[in-house]
């Protein structure tokens, strides 16, 4: 079975800290995501990833950065962590042409 | 660019009966169709997919949907509720991009069934 694992299952940070959010998946999936959920909205592409070092922005990058320097590790940054980020946070990785994504259980940031 | 609307924030239905959850799409070229379900503070669990050939999928726990291309839609269903379906479901349209096939999400769904 695919697993892809938050490290956090909730966070509770101060406004103005740098936050990162780990992503780790154990089946050498080429392609990894960051997504927020909220209330409403349903989940919104922060950042995708296709490759080691490579990068996209997705529909709402803005407040965000990520790192990828491992395939099975994709780190998303909050640089100065503001309350309007306070959101669920799922990530998911896919094979490289497959169009199938497999979710991690999230996490659950609070920002006071 | 490609988007997807659920019409219903919340869909009510009693144990037993039969339920639909509702789940259109717009996209330039061929749909790949998803349905997720999430239970309170997890993540999302696939249930089915529709990515070419017969228009009615099954899916896991007895789902199925009914992929129409005619009406652009994908709507969830089952036959007979339990209260344990009660989640949040979410219709997806994957799209290619660049060689990586990229999930997009509906607002999502709350189902509630009533014993």
């Amino acid at each position: 079975d695919v697993k892809v694992t938050q490290s956090s299952r909730y966070l509770v940070k101060r406004t103005g800290e740098k936050v990162f959010l780990e992503c780790v998946q154990d089946m050498d999936h080429e392609n990894m995501f960051w997504y927020r959920q909220d209330p409403g909205l349903g989940l919104r592409l922060i950042y995708f990833s296709y490759d080691v070092k490579m990068k996209e922005k997705g529909d709402i990058p803005e407040g965000y950065s990520v790192s990828r320097e491992k395939k099975e590790r994709f780190s998303l940054i909050l640089e100065s962590a503001s309350t309007n980020q306070t959101s669920m946070y799922l990530c998911a990785s896919s094979l490289q042409g497959s169009t199938e994504a497999f979710f991690g259980q999230g996490t659950r940031l609070t920002v006071v | 660019a490609q988007s997807v609307a659920q019409p219903e924030d919340q869909v009510n239905v009693a144990e037993g009966n039969p339920l639909t959850v509702k789940c259109t799409y717009s996209v330039s070229g061929n749909p790949y169709l998803f349905w997720y379900v999430q239970y309170p503070n997890r993540g999302l669990q696939f249930l089915l997919k529709y990515i070419t050939g017969d228009n009615l999928v099954k899916g896991s726990y007895g789902f199925e949907a009914e992929f129409n291309k005619s009406q652009t839609s994908f709507h969830l269903k089952k036959p007979s509720a339990l209260v344990s379906d009660s989640a949040l479901y979410f219709c997806a349209v994957t799209v290619e991009r660049g060689g990586s096939y990229i999930p997009t999400f509906g607002r999502g769904t709350s189902l509630i069934v009533h014993p």
